[in-house]
């Protein structure tokens, strides 16, 4: 059963153009949430996250979004760049928690 | 000065081998896990490893075992490897009060044939 969920496998966006990758999650528990980008033949590297106490985290080009009565976080990528193409991974962790909850990711490709 | 390793990166074996994988982390890290990509890159803990209490997830069959030489290495041993058993298997580290999440090694893609 999965508790973490990315339904669209994949994006392309015009390189300068807003990416908004989404991501979905049925439990209630989950009080922190983290965005991994991943390229071929690499690990998983971490973006940015938010708690649940928050509603929006931003770092430079990165926003990420939490609407926790809808269980919705998005990624906003601005302007998206073409070294922005990856696989993007939502996490979740419950509180209290070491594990991480992994959706199945969404690949960007950035059109330049 | 790689955070995370594996070793090996690619590893092909045939059905009924017995193989293992290495991880080290050199972060300083309390906490370590193997994680699984299957074929559908549903990226799936299989193990985390803590001050020497294991947590096993109940799916993984028990033909997979961690070993924990000390705090900065989980290796992972598969006994009697079958086909189903190919994906790529990451290593991670995480520290305990520190919210970025885990540090992940680059991954080991494991064939069996």
């Amino acid at each position: 059963d999965q508790q973490v969920k990315q339904n669209s496998p994949s994006l392309s966006v015009q390189e300068g153009r807003i990416s908004i990758l989404n991501c979905d999650y049925t439990n209630s528990m989950f009080d922190y949430f983290l965005w991994y980008k991943k390229y071929p033949a690499e690990g998983p590297t971490f973006l940015i996250s938010i708690s649940s106490i928050k509603d929006k985290n931003e770092d430079g080009r990165f926003t990420v979004f939490l609407n926790k009565s809808a269980k919705h976080l998005s990624l906003h990528i601005v302007p998206s760049q073409p070294g922005d193409s990856a696989v993007y991974f939502c996490a979740a962790r419950e509180t209290g928690a070491n594990n991480l909850f992994f959706g199945t990711g969404t690949r960007l490709t950035v059109i330049p | 000065d790689t955070a995370v390793s594996q070793t090996p990166k690619y590893l092909v074996t045939q059905m009924g081998n017995d193989k293992s994988i290495k991880c080290e982390q050199n972060l300083g890290h309390d906490t370590m896990y193997w994680y699984k990509q299957d074929s559908k890159k549903f990226l799936k803990i299989m193990f985390s490893y803590n001050n020497k209490e294991l947590i096993i997830n109940e799916t993984v069959p028990n033909r997979f075992s961690p070993k924990s030489p000390d705090k900065a290495h989980l290796n992972l041993h598969i006994n009697s490897l079958e086909l189903g058993d190919s994906a790529v298997y990451f290593c991670a580290s995480s520290q305990r009060g520190l919210n970025y999440g885990y540090t992940f090694g680059s991954g080991t893609r494991l064939t069996v044939v």
